[in-house]
């Protein structure tokens, strides 16, 4: 058990709807960082918040964001779901900036 | 463009057999390489992390090592329950920001 939580476990959605995915990092952890997988692509970095400031952005759709809230917790919006959203979704956090400690991750399917 | 690659994409061992696992990188100046090892469906599980050519870590069958331009994951007498896909990253000095870039990973299958 790493630390990190992530809800919900699996997620089902139709086309052009929007979800939201929430996860709370290790305890003390201040930096927290949004990974996507999918089968062809691997892991890929979404965007990292540090703190509750935007600190890196990666491959983000326009269509997706992200916050951090004051306690730390942070969630990631997904709108306007297209089919190729369908993937795992990662969350880890990091108390420096090294090892990155991740989540069990959110199964998003879209129909 | 930072890269990195892993090789094999799979690999079947016998219980007992060891072998070895490649990762191969390009980065703008490293901070540091990263191993991980993921079951199906689950999170990455923070193996190790490796910060300067001849740096070398071990944890119970699993031993890492780096050079300038490559990791390998040395696994001694593997058994059943080292079946995994195991990843490779890499961190880069770049501007602040603290992603880790991925390889696609080597699935790793240990029979008995």
């Amino acid at each position: 058990d790493s630390g990190v939580t992530q809800t919900p476990k699996h997620l089902i959605t139709a086309t052009g709807q929007r979800v939201t995915l929430r996860c709370s990092p290790r305890s003390g952890d201040l930096s927290v960082y949004w990974y996507q997988q999918s089968l062809d692509q691997g892991l890929q970095f979404l965007i990292q918040y540090y703190n509750g400031e935007e600190r890196a952005k990666g491959n983000i759709l326009e269509r997706f964001s992200a916050q951090q809230f004051p306690d730390l917790h942070s969630e990631l919006n997904l709108s306007s779901l297209e089919l190729g959203d369908s993937a795992l979704y990662f969350c880890a956090s990091s108390a420096s900036s090294n090892e990155q400690y991740f989540g069990p991750g959110t199964r998003l399917t879209v129909t | 463009e930072d890269q990195v690659t892993q090789s094999p994409e799979a690999l079947r061992l016998q219980e007992g057999e060891s072998s070895s696992l490649n990762c191969s990188y390009t980065v703008s100046g490293l901070r540091g390489l990263f191993w991980y090892r993921q079951d199906p469906g689950k999170g990455p599980e923070f193996l190790f992390t490796l910060y300067s050519a001849g740096e070398e870590k071990e944890k119970e069958r699993l031993k890492a090592t780096l050079t300038k331009k490559e990791s390998f994951l040395h696994i001694t007498a593997p058994k059943p329950e080292d079946s995994a896909t195991y990843l490779c990253a890499v961190q880069a000095e770049e501007g602040g920001s603290e992603k880790l870039v991925f390889g696609k990973g080597t699935k790793l299958t240990v029979n008995p």
